[in-house]
């Protein structure tokens, strides 16, 4: 079956460390894969799109990372801060569905000061 | 440039009772979306429209989930008769087009709706 798998547990980590979050997925082919933020009583907030033929991408202190041989993509947050403080979600899209998006479960992360 | 807008932002009502949502996308987005959240869990993708059309609707319960999209811009989400399990955020989204490639959506702040 098809499934789509973030760390189930919350993530916490002091100020000014790397944060290291993990989206694993299997039986799907995924022509890209988004992540988005979510605060608490707040909708999505989209972050970084990576394509399934790009290795890594970069925005200010964000990196994703793609690996389809091992299906799995990785989220980095350099010199964390507790504003980063929220629930992460990755969600993957296919060719074949139009551009819908699948969503993980999401990953609580908390930056302590 | 105006959000995603949504209303209401939070409803109570008891089982078997009905209820809407209202969203209104960013002005332009041809796509909206809308998602059920349950609590812990990511976004789910119940219907989605591209103009007036829809284009998925695969997982959405018809026989209590109803949405539409009239004159291609704002839409509603109804359910009736209401479960338990209908607790949940309703999220709407939009996007400019279903065919590029840089799909982001853009989010509203969602509606927290509580069945008793």
């Amino acid at each position: 079956s098809q499934k789509i798998e973030q760390n189930s547990e919350a993530l916490n980590i002091q100020e000014g460390k790397t944060a290291t979050l993990t989206c694993n997925y299997t039986n799907y082919s995924p022509a890209y894969l988004q992540w988005y933020r979510q605060d608490p009583g707040r909708g999505p907030v989209f972050l970084l799109l990576i394509r399934e033929n790009e290795k890594e991408k970069r925005k200010e202190r964000l990196k994703v990372t793609f690996d389809t041989t091992l299906k799995q993509s990785l989220f980095h947050i350099t010199a964390s801060q507790p504003a980063d403080s929220a629930t992460y979600l990755c969600a993957l899209a296919t060719y074949n569905q139009g551009g819908k998006l699948i969503f993980g479960q999401g990953t609580e992360l908390s930056v302590k000061p | 440039e105006a959000g995603v807008a949504q209303s209401p932002r939070y409803k109570i009502i008891e089982k078997r009772q009905s209820v809407a949502f209202w969203c209104n996308p960013i002005s332009g987005h041809a796509t909206l979306y809308w998602y059920q959240q349950i609590l812990g869990q990511g976004p789910k993708l119940l219907i989605q429209f591209q103009n007036n059309g829809v284009v998925d609707d695969s997982q959405l319960p018809k026989d209590r989930f109803s949405a539409e999209r009239l004159k291609g811009v704002d839409s509603t989400l109804k359910i009736q008769p209401a479960k338990l399990e209908d607790s949940a955020v309703y999220l709407c989204a939009s996007s400019p087009r279903r065919d590029r490639v840089n799909n982001e959506q853009f989010f509203g702040p969602g509606t927290r709706l509580t069945v008793l």
